[in-house]
C-alpha cells in the first residue's frame, strides 16, 4: 500500500525559502503524477502544482514565480521549493499521488486527474 | 474567490440524503473530484470521474453533473459523515487545477 510522508522545517523566515520533501514508500515515483497542496490556517485547500515523473510541471499562476516542484525517482521522493516566503505561505502542506484517465465528450477526448492517496500533511509557519 | 463555487455549511438530518453542489463554468467539460476533510486530517479521496468511488468509500456517496454544476449526494447520512467537502476541477481557462472553497457538512 503506497503511503507519502512530508518532511521539512516547521519554520521559515520570512524571505527564505520554503523546502519539503514527499517520500513516497510502497510504491515508486517512476510513474503517476506528484502533486502538492495546502492549506491555511483555518482555510480552504489550495492546489500548489503538480509534477510528471518524467520532468514536466503544472503550476498555480499565483505561486509560478517563486515555485519549483522536482522529483528524484532515485531517491523515491519529490520535492517543493517556494522562494521569498511571507507569513501568507503559513499552511499545512500534503503531498499527493495523482491519477490521470480520460473520457470522449462531444468528439474531443479530455484527461481528469485525481489524488487518491494523501501524506497526513506539515505544518509550515513563516515568521521571523 | 474560487473559480469553482461551494455552500459554506449545509446540514442534513441522520439517515436523510444531502446533496453538496459546486458550481463554475469549467464543469460544463471537466469533472470535478471529490474529497471529505475531517479536522485534523489530511483529505479523503471520495468521489472522482462521472461517478467513480474508490475502494472503501460506502456506496452512499454519489456524484452527477449537469451543465455547470457538480453534486455530491449522501443518501442516508451517517454521522461519520460530517465533515469539509471539497470540490477540485480545472480552472477557467482548463490548463490548471482550483478547489472549491469547500462545504462543511453538518449531520444533526
Amino acid at each position: 500500500q503506497v503511503q507519502l510522508q512530508e518532511s521539512g522545517p516547521g519554520l521559515v523566515k520570512p524571505s527564505e525559502t520554503l523546502s519539503l520533501t514527499c517520500t513516497v514508500s510502497g510504491g515508486s515515483t517512476s510513474s503517476y503524477y506528484w502533486s502538492w497542496i495546502r492549506q491555511p490556517p483555518g482555510k480552504g485547500l489550495e492546489w500548489i502544482g503538480y509534477m510528471y515523473y518524467s520532468g514536466s510541471t503544472n503550476y498555480n499562476p499565483s505561486l509560478k514565480s517563486r515555485l519549483t516542484i522536482s522529483v528524484d525517482t532515485s531517491k523515491n521522493q519529490f520535492s517543493l521549493k517556494l522562494k521569498s516566503v511571507t507569513a501568507a505561505d503559513t499552511a499545512v502542506y500534503y503531498c499527493a499521488r495523482v491519477r490521470r484517465d480520460g473520457y470522449n465528450l462531444a468528439g474531443s477526448y479530455y484527461y481528469y486527474y485525481y489524488m487518491d492517496v494523501w501524506g497526513k500533511g506539515t505544518t509550515v509557519t513563516v515568521s521571523s | 474567490s474560487s473559480e469553482l463555487t461551494q455552500d459554506p455549511a449545509v446540514s442534513v438530518a441522520l439517515g436523510q440524503t444531502v446533496t453538496i453542489t459546486c458550481q463554475g463554468d469549467s464543469l460544463r467539460t471537466y469533472y470535478a473530484t471529490w474529497y471529505q476533510q475531517k479536522p485534523g486530517q489530511a483529505p479523503v479521496l471520495v468521489i472522482y470521474g462521472k461517478n467513480n468511488r474508490p475502494s472503501g468509500i460506502p456506496d452512499r456517496f454519489s456524484g452527477s453533473s449537469s451543465g455547470n454544476t457538480a453534486s455530491l449526494t449522501i443518501t442516508g447520512a451517517q454521522a461519520e459523515d460530517e465533515a469539509d467537502y471539497y470540490c477540485n476541477s480545472r480552472d477557467s481557462s482548463g490548463n490548471h487545477w482550483v478547489f472549491g472553497g469547500g462545504t462543511q457538512l453538518t449531520v444533526l
